[in-house]
Parts: C-alpha cells; structure tokens; sequence
C-alpha cells in the first residue's frame, strides 16, 4: 500500500516568510510524528499526535513552529518568521498506534536564504 | 529525558565481512528499539527492531541484540554487500516519540 507521503519535497524561502509543510500518514495510521533532521545530523523530535489526544509538543523548539493534524489524517507543519537555522529536512512518520513502528516519509528540504 | 548514544560514527568493511553497531541509552522505561537505514536523499527506512521483552532477534543477514541491564543494544550485519551502504540509526522509546543516535555511516567495499 501507500506509504508516507510529504510535499513539497523541497522548499526555498526568504528568511522571514512563512512555510507550511505537509504530511500524508499510511491510512488507518492513528499516530503521527515530526522529525527534524540538520545537515549530517540525527533526527531530533518536534511533535507527536495521537488519534484525538491533545498533541506532545515538547520538541518544538520555538513558539514560531505549529502544527495540526485535521480529521485524524493530514498533518501540517507551519514554520512562522522562518530563519536560517531552520533550514534543515523535515521527515513526517506515522505508526498504528502509539508505541507502534514508525514508518518515515521521504522528507521536505527547507532551504531558508 | 532519553540520550542515545551510537558508536562508530564512521564503518568501513570489505564485502563479505560482518558490520557491528553498538547503541546506549540511558532512560530504563524505554521498551522499544528500532534500527534504521537511510540511504542519501530519502526518509529513513525501518529495517529490524526490538522490544524490551526479548534479547535478540534475527532476520536474515540482519541481527538486533538487547542488553537491559547494561541499557546497550546492537546491530549485526552478517556477510555485507555494497548495496548495505548507507547511515544507520539506531532509537529508543518509552511508547512514544523516538530519541534517536547521531547515525553510523557505514562504507562496504567491493
């Protein structure tokens, strides 16, 4: 079946604008999590949605990053003000449940000049 | 909260030989650890995990050994191929998010 997806698969922006990032989780997925992965770096959590239970938010590294996940499915990451050190990939994963294995899309590279 | 760590940071083997990577973690209510692949441009991709209630698991030419007490787990590359190269990670979690090693890159040569 479909695996995740995210668009766009890259993103150049001004620093200072606004970007919002989107994410596709594997149907009947209930869990939904944000990666953030820095140039040779390892992935660093930012937040975690699980079925209709408030949002894990403790990764967020600033007040400038938000994301929902609407009707259970499609998740979006919005990054206010960007700034150059936003500039990383950002992986989307989902899993059938929570505790569940993760299963990671192909990422969106956020270029921020 | 969780820290691991993961040891090489960089692996080089000839074809054939076996790869090992070692990770720690420091949080004992982590139960679940998974190992990752990522090849240059893509997401990473699950290939062998383990839970807290079982010391080794096997698939193929792929291995995944638990130690709880030591809080160490590692992963097993048995007769490598160039197609094995690519970064590896290594994870943990307590249910919920994974905390995730600063990646092995490993290197097989033909």
């Amino acid at each position: 079946g479909a695996g995740v997806s995210q668009s766009p698969s890259n993103k150049v922006t001004e620093k200072g604008k606004d970007v919002e990032l989107r994410c596709d989780p594997i149907s009947g997925h209930t869990a939904l999590y944000w990666y953030r992965q820095s140039l040779g770096q390892g992935l660093e959590f930012l937040i975690y949605f699980q079925g209709n239970s408030a949002p894990d938010k403790s990764g967020l590294p600033s007040d400038r990053f938000s994301a929902e996940r609407t009707g259970g499915s499609v998740s979006t990451l919005t990054i206010q003000r960007t700034q150059q050190e936003d500039s990383a990939v950002y992986l989307c994963a989902s899993s059938f449940g929570q505790g569940g294995e993760q299963y990671f899309g192909p990422g969106t590279r956020l270029t921020v000049t | 909260g969780e820290n691991v760590e993961q040891h090489p940071s960089t692996l080089s083997v000839q074809e054939g030989d076996s790869a090992v990577i070692k990770c720690t973690y420091s949080d004992s209510a982590s139960n679940y650890f998974p190992w990752y692949k990522q090849e240059l441009g893509k997401g990473p991709q699950l290939i062998i995990d383990i839970r807290s209630n079982v010391g080794e698991k096997k698939d193929q030419r792929i291995a995944v050994t638990l130690n709880k007490t030591a809080k160490h787990f590692s992963l097993h590359i048995t007769e490598t191929q160039p197609e094995d190269s690519a970064v590896y990670f290594c994870a943990a979690s307590n249910g919920r998010a994974l905390t995730f090693g600063s990646g092995t890159r490993l290197q097989v040569q033909p």
